[in-house]
């Protein structure tokens, strides 16, 4: 089953630029996290956001949530080469029917260049 | 430092093998998760364990078995039933069930 979807599949900017990228999902959530992943490596986890909060910020990260929408966006202020990345959220979904797991969309691969 | 290991970090596989890689957490983490990565897509939940002596069947269990008789290790088999294995196979750990997941660096399978 496929919760999240990202847009766009794929972003390229020039360092300084911001980036954004939005996630759509089809069900009611508890809370939606991003995630990055350097190639060839595991995620890490970014952020999460939950259900009753609007946005969240951590460093040049800025996440916003739109419940009735059933969207979210992840917003990367002055990139750097560094954030060079696939970049995926993640929902609980349909929690009391799917049990205790996180349903990860495509991902958005960002590619920032000097 | 607390982490996932994941071992080996490339794994061959022949034709009627199983093969089993290892998920090790010093998180203290109840939760443990395996996923499977096909190249350019996300992530689809192969099994998943909320506590010890405990696991559920995720998305695509078919053609895998793990078991968790401690809570620090999750590992996952790749039988032969499973006919097309090659992959990028990443483990995950969190506290409790739907918090913020922790992975280790993942294992890549071929076919010999």
């Amino acid at each position: 089953s496929q919760q999240g979807e990202e847009d766009p599949q794929a972003l390229s900017i020039q360092e300084g630029e911001n980036a954004t990228m939005n996630c759509s999902y089809k069900t009611s959530i508890n809370n939606l996290q991003w995630y990055r992943q350097n190639s060839g490596r595991g995620l890490v986890h970014l952020i999460l956001i939950r259900s009753n909060e609007r946005e969240k910020h951590s460093g040049r990260l800025r996440v916003t949530l739109d419940t009735s929408k059933k969207s979210s966006s992840l917003l990367i202020t002055a990139s750097r080469a560094a954030d060079t990345a696939s970049y995926f959220c993640a929902t609980d979904a349909d929690f009391y029917n799917q049990g205790g797991k996180l349903i990860f969309g495509q991902g958005t691969e960002l590619s920032v260049k000097p | 430092d607390g982490g996932i290991t994941q071992s080996p970090k490339y794994l061959f596989r022949k034709e009627g093998q199983n093969v089993t890689l290892s998920c090790e957490q010093n998180l203290n983490h109840d939760a443990m998760y395996w996923y499977r990565q096909d190249p350019g897509q996300g992530l689809r939940l192969i099994y998943y364990s909320q506590i010890v002596n405990d696991f559920q069947k995720g998305d695509i269990a078919e053609g895998y078995s793990v078991s968790r008789e401690k809570k620090e290790s999750f590992p996952l088999t790749v039988t032969s039933a499973q006919k097309n294995p090659t992959a990028f196979y990443l483990c995950a750990s969190s506290i409790t069930q739907l918090q913020p997941q922790h992975f280790g660096d993942g294992t890549r399978l071929s076919i010999l």
